[in-house]
């Protein structure tokens, strides 16, 4: 079974600029995650989605942070503009489960944005 | 506001040693409590997970133990070996939100 999948591995951007993270999940997962990790740090949570509805996207910073899921496979996350305390390690998940509780997230190996 | 807090930040065991990972929670709704396993350059992946109507999961060299009353709960690595050095996360979710703590990272010298 393939995992999920993320691309790019690795961006360098100025700050200002923008970039945009893709992430294709396992296949028949209906909630993707996107979470961030800055260096040293947990994952956070930016958003989930169930199908391609939003379920949690409380600690998005919607001012220039934004994610879709169309169709309710793919999912991209969009930065626009970078700032310098962006740079971090962009974490995509995604689960078989539809409720209840979390139960595994399966993530992919990361996109490493690092902004100048 | 850090719902799950994570101890210690670093740890070094000999091989063969105990590595002991802590967590404590805040939030009496959580019903799910994993450990993730990240090795560099790689995402995280679940090692062993436990619910709250059970003290204690062992699976293999891992074990966690969990109590509920003073809503903490541990990891317990036996044997540990080099191949186990890399960041221990616990975390904890209620309805569908996964929280994690700030991680652990185990070194086992050889």
């Amino acid at each position: 079974e393939a995992g999920v999948a993320q691309s790019p591995r690795y961006k360098i951007i100025e700050k200002r600029q923008s970039v945009a993270f893709w992430c294709n999940p396992i296949s028949g997962h209906a909630t993707l995650y996107w979470y961030q990790q800055i260096l040293g740090q947990g994952p956070k949570l930016l958003i989930q989605f169930q199908n391609n509805g939003v379920v949690d996207d409380s600690q998005l910073p919607k001012d220039r942070f934004s994610a879709e899921r169309l169709k309710g496979v793919d999912s991209t996350l969009k930065i626009q503009p970078a700032k310098l305390e962006d740079s971090a390690v962009y974490l995509c998940a995604s689960s078989p489960r539809t409720g209840g509780s979390t139960g595994e997230l399966f993530f992919g190996e990361g996109s490493r944005l690092t902004v100048l | 506001q850090q719902q799950v807090k994570q101890s210690p930040q670093s740890l070094i065991v000999q091989k063969g040693g105990i590595s002991i990972i802590n967590c404590a929670y805040e939030n009496t709704a959580f019903d799910y409590f994993p450990w993730y396993q990240q090795f560099p350059g790689k995402g995280p992946a679940l090692l062993i997970a436990i619910r709250p109507d059970v003290s204690e999961k062992k699976e293999g060299r891992f074990t966690i133990s969990f109590n509920k009353s003073a809503k903490q709960f541990s990891l317990h690595i036996m044997d540990s070996q080099p191949g186990d050095s890399a960041t221990y996360f616990c975390a904890a979710s209620g309805y569908s939100t996964l929280t994690f703590g700030k991680g652990t990272m185990l070194l086992v010298s050889p």
